[in-house]
């Protein structure tokens, strides 16, 4: 399966923080992006890395891809607790997106 | 620019019940992607469409389950005599390229949480 698999599942921590999560894949990719979810809501677009890139930054998010290891982690820097969601992967081949199941994150203020 | 409207948000329907999904993409957007999501798990891909067209259904269940992306109006996923593991979130999700392009973003709306009882 082309599935992302994002590591860890869970993640706990105080408030100002950094927190990372990583994803890994199977195939080669178009494009790699990162969605934020909040508890019983939609998913919301943070930042997509081309897969000819190695980094990316937006605010205090870090995105970096490794096409070589076939992963990509994502930094959140000084955490806040409006930070508190599940985090998904998801990477763009063919006519699909594949996510992950997610890593749930929780800041704790 | 208003972003994926999806309705109802909330749909509870009774074994053998019908249900109908809308999703009305951004405005530009021609493509839509349908993703159902259990609890506590990822999003899996169900169907792409184009307007008219069905691209990619390799996600959808074979019987009951239909999508359709006409010339005008919303999209809409049918579910057609609902099961208790039906019960999900549905999500749409539109863009304005297809996936297959290097710079193609999805956005989201807020999703169906269809429960079947």
């Amino acid at each position: 399966s082309q599935q992302g698999e994002e590591d860890p599942q869970a993640l706990s921590i105080q408030e100002g923080e950094n927190a990372t999560m990583n994803c890994s894949y199977k195939t080669s990719i178009n494009n790699l992006q990162w969605y934020r979810q909040n508890s019983g809501r939609g998913l919301v677009h943070l930042i997509l890395i081309r897969s000819n890139e190695r980094e990316k930054h937006s605010g205090r998010l870090r995105v970096t891809l490794d096409t070589s290891k076939k992963s990509s982690s994502l930094l959140i820097t000084a955490s806040r607790a409006a930070d508190t969601a599940s985090y998904f992967c998801a990477t763009s081949t063919g006519n699909q997106f594949y996510f992950g199941t997610g890593t749930s994150l929780t800041v704790i203020p | 620019n208003a972003g994926v409207m999806q309705n109802p948000r909330h749909l509870v329907r009774r074994r053998g019940q019908e249900a109908r999904l809308r999703c009305s993409p951004m405005k530009g957007h021609s493509h839509v992607y349908w993703y159902r999501q259990l609890p506590e798990e990822g999003l899996k891909f169900m169907v792409y469409l184009q307007k008219e067209n069905i691209i990619d259904e390799s996600g959808m269940p074979k019987e009951r389950f239909s999508a359709e992306f006409p010339k005008e109006g919303p999209s809409i996923l049918r579910i057609q005599q609902v099961v208790r593991g039906d019960s999900a979130a549905y999500f749409c999700a539109s863009s304005r390229t297809g996936q297959g392009a290097v710079n193609t973003e999805a956005f989201f709306g807020q999703g169906t949480r269809l429960t079947v009882v």
